[in-house]
């Protein structure tokens, strides 16, 4: 089955704790980026990557780092995090960068 | 800066009604438009797009929508709402920035709620 998955699913952290989320796809696609969603605000691009070693900054990528080593993995780092980063993350992946195809979601909490 | 409007923040409809949710983007080039869905707890799916080509685009679980150039506009549209419609939408338009990123901006998200 075509997806792109996420872990962890729900994570509680303290201010500071080093994180790292995990995305992964298995439809080859070349785009991936992250997202995140906060109430009223949609959904901001944070990081993206057009392809293996190709990453870029998205609107709103302080506090945040990426790295693409292999096509299918993105995974999202918080080097040391702040609770106003508490929100609700999405990976997604996209063959073109046009339509994008969405992960389950990560919902980060931190205390 | 490029932005995408929902002025519907929540919409609370009856079963069998019709549905419009407008969504209006202020960018001047080529866009490529999208309507994502959102179910409660779940991860946003892609109900529809366009490209190019006939304005009016049908999408799936029966929604459509139709693109005017001249409004910059983008409204969602679907002729009887069922209960498993209710759900969050998002309007989203897809560029391509001065440094060749290509990003969604996404709108802030309509919540629609359908009674029995």
């Amino acid at each position: 089955e075509a997806q792109v998955t996420q872990n962890p699913r729900y994570l509680i952290t303290v201010t500071g704790k080093k994180l790292t989320v995990t995305c992964s796809q298995n439809m080859n696609h070349e785009y991936m980026s992250w997202y995140r969603q906060d109430p009223g605000l949609g959904l901001r691009q944070i990081y993206y990557s057009m392809n293996v070693e190709v990453t870029d900054k998205g609107d709103v990528p302080e506090g945040y780092k990426v790295s693409r080593k292999e096509k299918r993995n993105f995974p999202l780092i918080l080097e040391s995090p702040s609770p106003n980063q508490t929100s609700l993350y999405f990976c997604a992946s996209s063959p073109t960068g046009r339509e994008q195809y969405f992960g389950p979601g990560t919902r980060l909490t931190v205390t | 800066a490029q932005s995408v409007s929902q002025h519907n923040h929540h919409v609370i409809l009856s079963e069998a009604a019709s549905l419009e949710l407008g969504c209006n983007y202020s960018y001047g080039g080529t866009v490529n438009l999208f309507w994502y869905v959102q179910y409660p707890g779940q991860h946003l799916q892609l109900l529809l797009k366009y490209f190019s080509g006939d304005p009016l685009v049908k999408g799936i679980k029966g929604f459509e929508a139709e693109f005017i150039k001249s409004k910059f506009s983008f409204n969602l549209r679907k002729p009887s709402v069922q209960w498993s419609d209710t759900a969050e939408y998002f309007c989203a338009v897809n560029v391509v920035r001065d440094t060749g990123r290509r990003a969604l901006t996404f709108g802030s998200g309509t919540r629609l709620q359908v009674q029995p």
